[in-house]
Parts: C-alpha cells; structure tokens; sequence
C-alpha cells in the first residue's frame, strides 16, 4: 500500500533562514510526486511536481524540491524563507497514471521576523 | 485551473443530523473527489465522485454514511449522514483534468469546516 512519510510535524526558523522538507514514500511502481502548501486560511495549493525527467524540480516561490530514487524521498528546499512562508506543507504521492493521491500528514512551518 | 466553490464553508450540526456540501466548479472536469482533513491530520481520500453512477468508495467509507452525487461535469455533492461528533472535520473537494485533459494534479476547494456537537 502506498505511504508518505514527513518527518517534521513542526519547523520554526527565522527569516532568511534555509529550509528543507523531508518526504518519503512507499510504492512499488512509478510514481508521481507533488508538494502542496496551505496557507492560513487559504485552500491548498499546488508548489511542485514531479512526473518525469529532471529529478530536480523547480516549483513556484523559489520552492524547488528532488527526488532521489533510491531513496524513495522528494524533499522540498528553499535557500531563504520569509515570513510569508508560514504555511502547512503536504507532500503527495499517487501513481503512474491517474490514481488517488496519498498524503503525507503535513509540516507545519513557522517562520519568524 | 478553475474556480472551484463549496458550500456551505462551514457549519455547526447537532449530533444525528445530516448535511449536504456541495462543490461547484466553473469549466468542466474530469475528475472529481472528496477528501477529509482531520483536525491535526493528513488529508484523507473519501471516495472518488463518478459522473452518473455510483461513486467508488475508500476502504473505511461507505455510501449509507457519505452518500456522493455528481449528476454532470462541474458539480458534485457530500452529505455526511447521521452525524457525530467524530465527523467533525474540513471536507474538500478537489478536481482534475479540466477540459478532459489530464495533468495528472489535484485541484482544491476552499473547504468546508464542519462542527458537530
């Protein structure tokens, strides 16, 4: 069965500061791979994806996130948050072709002044 | 992407009611889902909402409980039935493949936070 792994419930950091996300997964085929974010009161949104192709991906924001194979991880990076960034992160799995998308239980990110 | 409404966006209930979401979107779709966020949780994946014909249901969900309507390509309603105060939860439809096209992403409603007490 497929599974998502965050291993950060909570992030706090200070602006400026850089941020990496990390995410597994488990599934036994191709996958997709997806970071959404949700910010306060506002619906998800789509950061990031991965189908195919260059496993470094650069998503909006100055978001950009890579997928290790062999590692069965997509961790999201960003060399320098801001305030604005103070969101709740989701990472998603779902597989080859159009399927059900597994989420990962999210990390809440906090970033202070 | 699309405008994608649900009403109501939330709602207090009183233990054995039922209530109804619905989900519009503006431009047509070719899938429709329902997923459930917890308070403190991950979203999880209710059932998948079929265009005229019964909607296929996650292990853990039934229809008697979360009966699903999608009677054309933009919209799609939830009812939780019979509720208690374990449904308290933000219910969101999300869309993909506009237009009939597949981009293999999930779109988002804003939600809707529903409380029973």
């Amino acid at each position: 069965a497929q599974s998502v792994s965050q291993h950060n419930h909570h992030v706090i950091l200070s602006e400026a500061a850089s941020l990496e996300l990390g995410c597994n997964y488990s599934y036994g085929g191709t996958v997709n791979l997806f970071w959404y974010v949700q910010y306060p009161g506002q619906h998800l949104q789509l950061l990031l994806k991965y189908f195919s192709g260059d496993p470094l991906v650069k998503g909006i924001k100055g978001f950009e996130a890579e997928f290790i194979k062999s590692k069965f991880s997509f961790n999201l990076r960003k060399p320098s948050v801001q305030w604005s960034d103070t969101a709740e992160y989701f990472c998603a799995v779902t597989g080859g072709s159009w399927g059900k998308f597994q989420f990962g239980a999210g990390t809440q990110v906090v970033v202070t002044p | 992407s699309a405008v994608i409404s649900q009403k109501p966006s939330r709602d207090i209930c009183q233990r054995g009611t039922s209530l109804t979401i619905q989900c519009q979107v503006d431009s047509q779709v070719t899938m429709m889902f329902w997923y459930r966020q917890q308070p403190g949780q991950s979203l999880t994946l209710i059932a998948t909402a079929n265009q005229g014909s019964e909607a296929t249901y996650e292990s853990g969900f039934v229809i008697d409980k979360f009966p699903i309507s999608r009677p054309n390509l933009t919209f799609s309603t939830l009812t939780v039935s019979n509720m208690s105060p374990e449904d308290s939860s933000i219910y969101l439809c999300s869309v993909g493949g506009f237009g009939g096209v597949n981009t293999g992403e999930l779109f988002f409603g804003e939600g809707s936070r529903l409380t029973v007490l």
